[in-house]
C-alpha cells in the first residue's frame, strides 16, 4: 500500500484566518514533505522531515509552519497568507530519509488545494 | 541553466503513436531519476525509476545516460489515457540534500482519437 492521505481536499480562507493542512501515511516511512505546486508549473520543496527533525526548511515564509507529532503525521499550520500563497499543497513520503542509499522513492498524496481570499 | 531540463511540449500524438520524452541534467552528482506522470489537478504519480542499464514497464522504457546527462521515456503504442503531463525528477545532492527532488518543468502529452 503507498498511500499517503491529505485533509482537507479543499480550502478556503482569509487572509486572517488560521488553519492546519494534515497529512499521514502508514508505510512506515521516515521522511515527509510538504511541496506547493502553482498552476502549470512543477511542485516546489518547501520543507523535508526526516526522522521528525525538520532537516530542510526552502526559505519558506514564517506564515507557513510545519510540524511533525510523529513518523506517520505531518502538518501544516497556515497563518496570515496571501492570496499568491493559493496553490496545491502535497505531502509526500520516502523510507530513506538521508541515507542517500537506493532510489528513495518519495509517494505524493492528493493534495489539498488552498484558496486565500 | 535549470538542474533538469525537459521540453514542454505539448506533444499531439494520434493513438498507436510512438512518442519519446527527453531530459537533461547539470548536476553530475544526482543520484537517482524517475518520471512521474501527473493528471489535471491530481498529484504526480510514480511512473518508474529510471537506471543506467534501462527498464521496461509494458509499453514504457526509460534510458539513463550518466555520461550525457541524458534520461529519455519511450512510450509505444499510445492510448488516450496516457494524456498527461510527464515530469523528470533528479534525486540529490542539492545543496548537500540527498532526498532532495528536483523536477523538470514537465511534458504536456496529448493523444488525439
Amino acid at each position: 500500500d503507498t498511500e499517503v492521505t491529505q485533509t482537507p481536499k479543499h480550502l478556503v480562507m482569509g487572509m486572517t484566518n488560521k488553519k492546519s493542512l494534515k497529512c499521514e501515511q502508514h508505510m512506515g516511512h521516515r521522511a515527509m514533505y510538504w511541496y506547493k505546486q502553482k498552476a502549470k508549473k512543477p511542485p516546489e520543496l518547501m520543507f523535508v522531515y526526516s526522522y521528525e527533525k525538520l532537516s530542510i526548511n526552502e526559505s519558506v515564509p514564517s506564515r507557513f509552519s510545519p510540524e511533525c507529532p510523529n513518523s506517520s503525521l505531518l502538518n501544516l499550520h497556515l497563518h496570515a497568507l496571501q492570496p499568491e500563497d493559493s496553490a496545491l499543497y502535497l505531502c509526500a513520503s520516502s523510507q530513506a530519509g538521508t541515507s542517500g542509499i537506493g532510489p528513495d522513492t518519495q509517494y505524493f498524496g492528493p493534495g489539498t488545494r488552498l484558496t486565500v481570499l | 541553466r535549470k538542474e533538469v531540463e525537459q521540453d514542454p511540449g505539448p506533444f499531439n500524438v494520434p493513438e498507436g503513436a510512438t512518442v519519446a520524452f527527453n531530459c537533461t541534467y547539470s548536476n553530475s552528482a544526482s543520484q537517482s531519476f524517475f518520471w512521474y506522470r501527473q493528471d489535471c489537478r491530481k498529484e504526480p504519480k510514480l511512473l518508474m525509476s529510471v537506471y543506467s542499464s534501462g527498464n521496461e514497464d509494458g509499453r514504457f522504457t526509460a534510458q539513463l545516460n550518466r555520461a550525457s546527462q541524458y534520461i529519455s521515456l519511450l512510450i509505444r503504442d499510445s492510448k488516450l489515457s496516457d494524456s498527461a503531463t510527464y515530469l523528470c525528477v533528479g534525486r540529490g545532492p542539492y545543496g548537500g540534500a540527498t532526498n532532495k527532488l528536483i523536477f523538470g518543468t514537465g511534458t504536456l502529452l496529448a493523444v488525439q482519437p
